[in-house]
């Protein structure tokens, strides 16, 4: 079972911050956080994953609570190719992903 | 990032018959890869983990005799749906892990869309 928790589903306007929230608060020590979008009818698109520190690339920051138990991915400036399922998974780097339901995110003009 | 190709992207076959999806790491070697299955509306359902030269471990309920998977070499795995059924169409991805600017992960292919008539 996915170890995660995520809405459903989020609204944004484009060119505004998109706040992806995930509640982990059974997370190991040893668990990484990872996020991948899935844009319709295509792969997962990995995004960005994290430890214990924020993390920051060229598609989002990666922002995770001090105890760990929660995280937000940020995408700064949504666009209408922002449009995606979210999944947000917790697991070491040598395991499997287990994918849950992901947050269904519509970006609108 | 590492890409991870898929073939075909989409088939149809007819009931009864054998179907071989193949997923290739491209730009770098995957001792490791994976293979979902999706259906519409739903999240990704890991199947199997194939290992370079080993056997594969296939997750609980999936029919290992029904979905064969080969992972011959560190940029290859193929998987092959045998004697099909219309209950077997669905979206199949696989997933190969390794570095990519700078991050091990996973790396996922586009899909291979099957029906079975």
């Amino acid at each position: 079972d996915a170890k995660t928790t995520q809405p459903p589903s989020m609204d944004c306007a484009e060119g505004r911050a998109a706040n992806l929230p995930c509640n982990h608060s059974t997370i190991s020590g040893n668990e990484y956080v990872y996020w991948y979008r899935q844009i319709h009818s295509q792969g997962p698109q990995y995004i960005i994953h994290g430890l214990k520190n924020n993390e920051t690339n060229e598609m989002a920051s990666l922002i995770i609570t001090e105890d760990r138990k929660s995280s937000t991915l940020i995408l700064p400036h949504a666009t209408l190719r922002d449009t995606a399922v979210y999944y947000c998974i917790v697991s070491r780097p040598t395991d499997k992903l287990i994918f849950g339901t992901g947050t269904r995110l519509q970006v609108f003009p | 990032g590492a890409v991870v190709s898929q073939h075909p992207s989409r088939v149809i076959c007819k009931s009864g018959t054998s179907v071989k999806i193949e997923c290739r790491s491209l730009d770098f070697q995957a001792t490791t890869m994976f293979w979902y299955r999706q259906f519409p509306k739903k999240s990704l359902m890991l199947m199997a983990t194939s290992n370079e030269g080993s056997k594969a471990t296939y997750e609980q309920g999936v029919e290992k005799d029904k979905f064969l998977i080969n992972h011959a070499s560190l940029t290859l795995s193929t998987l092959t749906v045998t004697s099909a059924h219309p209950e077997d169409s669905s979206f199949y991805i696989c997933s190969a892990r390794g570095w990519g600017g700078g991050q091990e992960t996973q790396y996922f292919g586009p899909g291979t869309r099957l029906l079975v008539l």
